[in-house]
């Protein structure tokens, strides 16, 4: 099993560009979780999700978009990014309520 | 929402010593986990703990949860142990546990040989 993958692994972007950030996981787990940390800090929860198509807002959701089409997907969208959002991204899956992450991706946003 | 204090933020040993990290929190929670992340930045998940004692090698943890701490304990520590160690936790709303965690600051932990 790969277990929780994300891609890319590192992006540059300008302000107001846009990209999406991949999240995919093997393991069947129904829940799926996006989180950015910033240097220093602890992760902050952006959002999530319970099963495939269903999403919730987490604690720090503005200027992010996601969607679950696939039980084994987790999109998550910046559709015009901003400095502020540069950080790195984890995503998680969970079973039994025990979270498994993804390596990360590294966003910079010029 | 729920507050989450980690103590210290910084520790320093020498390879065979041993530690004890706490995490502090404001509110009851129904659900607790410790994290470690390594220097190339993988969060690896130690224990879900939300109450009670658990212990997995060189690593154990307690949580007091009528008391709103709980404590992770490294015995004779390894260089490979460095890195940071998170404690976070998910506020008991009184429904279904959905895994929204809320994190500490860290605990940065360096080993030295």
């Amino acid at each position: 099993n790969a277990g929780v993958t994300q891609t890319p692994k590192f992006r540059v972007l300008k302000t107001g560009q846009s990209m999406t950030l991949l999240c995919a996981q093997d393991m069947n787990h129904e829940y799926m979780y996006w989180y950015r940390q910033d240097p220093g800090m602890g992760l902050r929860l952006i959002h999530y999700s319970v099963g495939e198509g269903t999403t919730a807002k987490g604690e720090v959701p503005d200027g992010y978009n996601v969607s679950r089409l696939k039980k084994q997907n987790f999109l998550l969208g910046l559709e015009s990014a901003a400095p502020s959002q540069t950080s790195v991204y984890f995503c998680a899956s969970s079973y039994k309520r025990t979270q498994y992450f993804g390596p990360g991706t590294r966003l910079l946003v010029l | 929402g729920i507050q989450v204090e980690q103590s210290p933020p910084d520790l320093i040993l020498q390879e065979g010593a041993n530690s004890t990290l706490r995490c502090n929190f404001s509110d009851s929670v129904n659900n607790l986990q410790w994290f470690h992340q390594n220097p190339w930045g993988q969060l690896i998940n130690l224990f879900y703990i939300p109450s009670g004692t658990k212990q997995n090698g060189r690593l154990s943890a307690t949580t007091v949860a009528t008391e709103r701490y709980s404590l992770l304990y490294i015995s004779s520590s390894q260089t490979t142990d460095s890195g940071v160690y998170f404690c976070a936790v998910e506020r008991n709303a009184g429904g279904t546990s959905y895994g929204k965690l809320t994190f500490g600051q860290g605990t940065i932990l360096t080993v030295h040989p």
